[in-house]
Order: C-alpha cells, then sequence, then structure tokens
C-alpha cells in the first residue's frame, strides 16, 4: 500500500517562473492538505482539499497560490511567478476523513534561484 | 496567537535513555487532536502517535508515549530506551475542530552511543 507520493522531490526555478508541485494520497484517501515549511520553521498549513473541493484556504498566500484537486489525478499545488521567499519544503497530507491522521508525503523542495 | 509551544530547540540523550520532549498548546475548543511527528534528516514527517481530548488513557506506541495532561494544556512525548535512529526533529500538532492543523517549531534529538 503505497504511501503519500509528492513529485518532484526537488524543484529549481527561476524568479518569474511557475512551480507546480504534485501529491497523490494514500490510496482511499479523499482529504488533502498543503503545508509549508520555511527552513528551521515548523510546519504552516496552506489549504485543505477534497476531490473538486476546497474545503479551507485560510493558509494560502491571496495571490500567486492556487491549489485544487480534481476528480481524477493527483492534487497540484500552483506558484506562479515564484519569488526568493517561496524557497522552502511544501509537504502534502492525506487522510481518510476530516477527523483522522494525516499522513505526510515526503516533500518537495523548492528552490528559487 | 501561538497555538502549539516547543520550548526545547535542542535536546540531548544517551542511547538506551529515556527523554521527555515538552509540547503546550492553547485553545479554547473542547473537542481537539494532538500529534506528534519525527521529521529525520532525509526530511519525511513520520508520524508517531495521537492524543483525543476526550481519551482518559494517555497515549502508548511502542516507545512512544504521550503524557497528557488536560488541565495543563501539555502533550509531552516520552521516548523510552533511545536510540542512534530516534535523531531528529520532533513536532508536535494540535488539529482543531476545522481539521486545521498546527505545528510548533519542533524540538531536535540528538542520542548519544
Amino acid at each position: 500500500n503505497a504511501g503519500v507520493m509528492q513529485n518532484p522531490r526537488h524543484l529549481v526555478r527561476r524568479r518569474g517562473q511557475e512551480a507546480r508541485l504534485r501529491c497523490s494520497p494514500m490510496k482511499g484517501h479523499s482529504h488533502v492538505y498543503w503545508y509549508r515549511q520555511l527552513p528551521e520553521e515548523g510546519l504552516k498549513f496552506m489549504v485543505y482539499l477534497q476531490k473538486e473541493n476546497i474545503i479551507d484556504e485560510s493558509g494560502m498566500p491571496k495571490e500567486r497560490f492556487s491549489a485544487e484537486f480534481p476528480k481524477e489525478g493527483p492534487s497540484i499545488l500552483r506558484i506562479q511567478q515564484v519569488v526568493r521567499g517561496d524557497s522552502a519544503a511544501y509537504f502534502c497530507a492525506s487522510s481518510h476523513g476530516g477527523g483522522s491522521e494525516q499522513y505526510f508525503g515526503p516533500g518537495t523542495r523548492l528552490t528559487v534561484t | 496567537a501561538q497555538k502549539i509551544t516547543q520550548t526545547q530547540p535542542g535536546m540531548f540523550v544517551q542511547e538506551k535513555e529515556a527523554v521527555t520532549l515538552d509540547c503546550t498548546y492553547d485553545t479554547s475548543d473542547q473537542s481537539y487532536g494532538l500529534f506528534w511527528y519525527k521529521q529525520p534528516s532525509s526530511g519525511e514527517m513520520i508520524f508517531l502517535i495521537y492524543q483525543g481530548s476526550y481519551d482518559e488513557q494517555n497515549a502508548t506506541e511502542g516507545r512512544y508515549s504521550l503524557n497528557f495532561q488536560k488541565a495543563r494544556k501539555s502533550a509531552n512525548l516520552v521516548i523510552s530506551a533511545s536510540q542512534l535512529g530516534d535523531s531528529a526533529m520532533y513536532f508536535c500538532a494540535m488539529r482543531d475542530p476545522g481539521n486545521q492543523f498546527y505545528f510548533g517549531t519542533g524540538t531536535s534529538l540528538t542520542v548519544i552511543p
């Protein structure tokens, strides 16, 4: 039973480019969460999605960031026009239901040059 | 307001000894969940243990136990018989009724042979 998959594991983008991060939840999980971890800090919640629905995006920056979880395929976190401050590890987690424990993917480390 | 506080940025423990990692939380909700995650140097987040706010017994998972003191709003992680592989960052997290997670800043544990 595969765990949460994230790709790519490492992503390098120049300022102004777009970054697209993918997350495939664990089999049977329909809830996906995205977190950002800046160096030397804990994880900060960004967005919580179910299939085709954004449940809570209170942690998402208002501009340049968007997330989706389509009916088919992985969840996507998209960052447009990246800036150096976007450099961080982005973790995806999934859960079976809204109140159950979250299982994390290995993370995508984004570096903006 | 900070929801989760981990006051120990770094801890050292002798191999085979027990160690306690502190975590206090702040909430006015009656229903919440408390979690501990381990993040080794490879970067992934590994779920360790969960305690529900209504659980009367302290959670245990193998060598991990959670010392839950509800009145003091603390949820300390106890690792017994430390092993070299336990060296990692440890994050305490709280889930609120809206299923949003809040993470502490982490404690770096080093196990000394």
